[in-house]
């Protein structure tokens, strides 16, 4: 079983419309939840990170995090063509010595 | 503040050699972890060191191997090559327990 799932898309959707991904981990004792974003060619790029249960906003970027029904997500408002990448999911646990897991990357495509 | 440097950015090998690629760190951060990346696999965890001491490991063959140097900075290296080592290498540093920030990747290609 993978520690951590994404759809891996692609995602379309118009610009200016928000774009929602979503990730689910299996690890209950997980505690630390990272959204990366990665260009084609790039490495990945830390954009958001959240700790405890809520929202999380951060300019367009809001991440949402459940540790009940262990998932968490991010919603992009406003798309914009330059928002096209892969976003990557990764959690950490203490048991494994905060080592971080990631999923495969959901990709995002913001179409003009 | 600069970030993770990797060296080098492009490598080209044939099947059977070894390669070294190197990581230097941010200024501070004393761990340091390795991942390789391919279109198919996803990011896949390598190892990760601490004060020169492997702390995790993934599931990856012997013939990848690394280690780390008194000032953070890391080698890691990959005897004997096979074609599907041919990936993006990349090096990523953090403090103690904190967020997790990459360098731009060795692209390295075995022929």
């Amino acid at each position: 079983q993978k520690e951590v799932e994404q759809n891996s898309g692609p995602l379309s959707v118009p610009e200016g419309a928000i774009a929602s991904l979503n990730c689910t981990y299996s690890d209950r004792g997980s505690q630390s939840f990272f959204w990366y974003r990665q260009y084609s060619g790039k490495s990945p790029e830390l954009i958001m990170f959240i700790y405890s249960n809520g929202d999380k906003e951060d300019g367009r970027f809001t991440a949402q995090l459940n540790k009940a029904s262990q998932y968490v997500s991010l919603l992009i408002r406003d798309s914009q063509p330059s928002d096209s990448a892969t976003y990557l999911c990764a959690v950490t646990t203490s048991n494994t010595g905060n080592q971080f897991y990631f999923g495969t990357g959901t990709s995002l495509t913001v179409i003009p | 503040k600069a970030g993770v440097t990797q060296t080098p950015r492009y490598l080209i090998k044939t099947r059977g050699q070894q390669v070294t690629l190197s990581c230097s760190p941010i200024s501070g951060h004393r761990s340091v972890s390795w991942y390789q990346q391919t279109p198919g696999q996803g990011l896949q965890f390598l190892f990760e060191y601490f004060s020169e001491t492997q702390r995790n490991k993934g599931n990856f063959p012997g013939r990848f191997s690394g280690r780390q140097f008194s000032n953070s900075r890391s080698e890691m290296n990959v005897s004997t090559l096979e074609l599907g080592d041919s990936a993006l290498y990349l090096c990523a540093s953090r403090r103690e327990s904190e967020k997790l920030f990459f360098g731009s990747g060795t692209q390295l290609s075995v022929l």
